[in-house]
């Protein structure tokens, strides 16, 4: 079963601890995102990465880490830093390259996590 | 960089009527624009997308037009149903190059009334 799997599906976060979400994909695909979603604000690109050991700042980084040792997997940490947390967090993932030009960058997404905090 | 509005925020419309989203961008270089549907605690699911070499696009129901000398697309749903109920998103992007993430609209909570 193809598809990109965020994990845990609801999230609590204490006063000053990191937290991990987890974002895994097995469609081979080169590129993975993540994104905060808030009420009445859209999408918002936190960070990406094209390519294994490689990432980029998206507009809304600050109080956010990534890593990305394999090609399948894209954690995203919500450290102490960021000071308003609670928001509804999507990972998605494209192919880059490929034979099918048409189906290059386009963005599949996951289920999402709901973080909160206590 | 790119700036996608989106109207209306809200939008109510009787099952059987059609129901229309328009969004404009701001960044001429952009050549891809998808839309997005996103049902109530789901992750958003992409419905139909068009590029900037045509004009219009259409699946079924569902149908996309690209203005780009104005800047403009829109997401045109035809006899809607209630299972058409939920928060559309449209969006931009450049393929051009590397896969630098999507710009979104804020999104419009279709309701379809019976």
């Amino acid at each position: 079963d193809g598809g990109i799997t965020q994990s845990p599906k609801y999230l609590f976060r204490k006063e000053g601890q990191n937290v991990t979400l987890s974002c895994e994909q097995n469609l081979n695909h080169d590129a993975m995102y993540w994104y905060r979603q808030d009420p009445g604000q859209g999408l918002r690109l936190i960070y990406y990465s094209q390519i294994v050991n490689d990432f980029q700042k998206g507009d809304i980084a600050e109080g956010y880490s990534v890593s990305r040792e394999k090609k399948e997997s894209f954690p995203l940490t919500v450290t102490s830093a960021q000071k308003n947390p609670t928001a509804f967090y999507l990972c998605a993932s494209s192919a880059t390259s490929g034979i099918h030009a048409l189906a290059k960058n386009i963005q599949y997404f996951g289920a999402g996590t709901r973080l909160s905090v206590l | 960089g790119e700036n996608v509005e989106q109207h209306p925020s809200t939008l109510s419309v009787q099952e059987g009527d059609s129901a229309v989203i328009k969004c404009t961008y701001s960044d001429s270089a952009s050549n891809y624009f998808p839309w997005y549907k996103q049902e109530l605690g789901k992750g958003p699911q992409l419905i139909i997308d068009i590029r900037s070499n045509v004009g219009e696009k259409k699946d079924q129901r569902i149908a996309v037009t690209l203005n780009k000398t104005a800047k403009h697309f829109s997401l045109h749903i035809t006899e809607t149903q209630p299972e058409d109920s939920a928060v559309y998103f449209c969006a931009a992007s450049s393929l051009g190059g590397g896969a630098d993430g999507l710009t979104f609209g804020k999104g419009t909570h279709l309701i379809i009334q019976p």
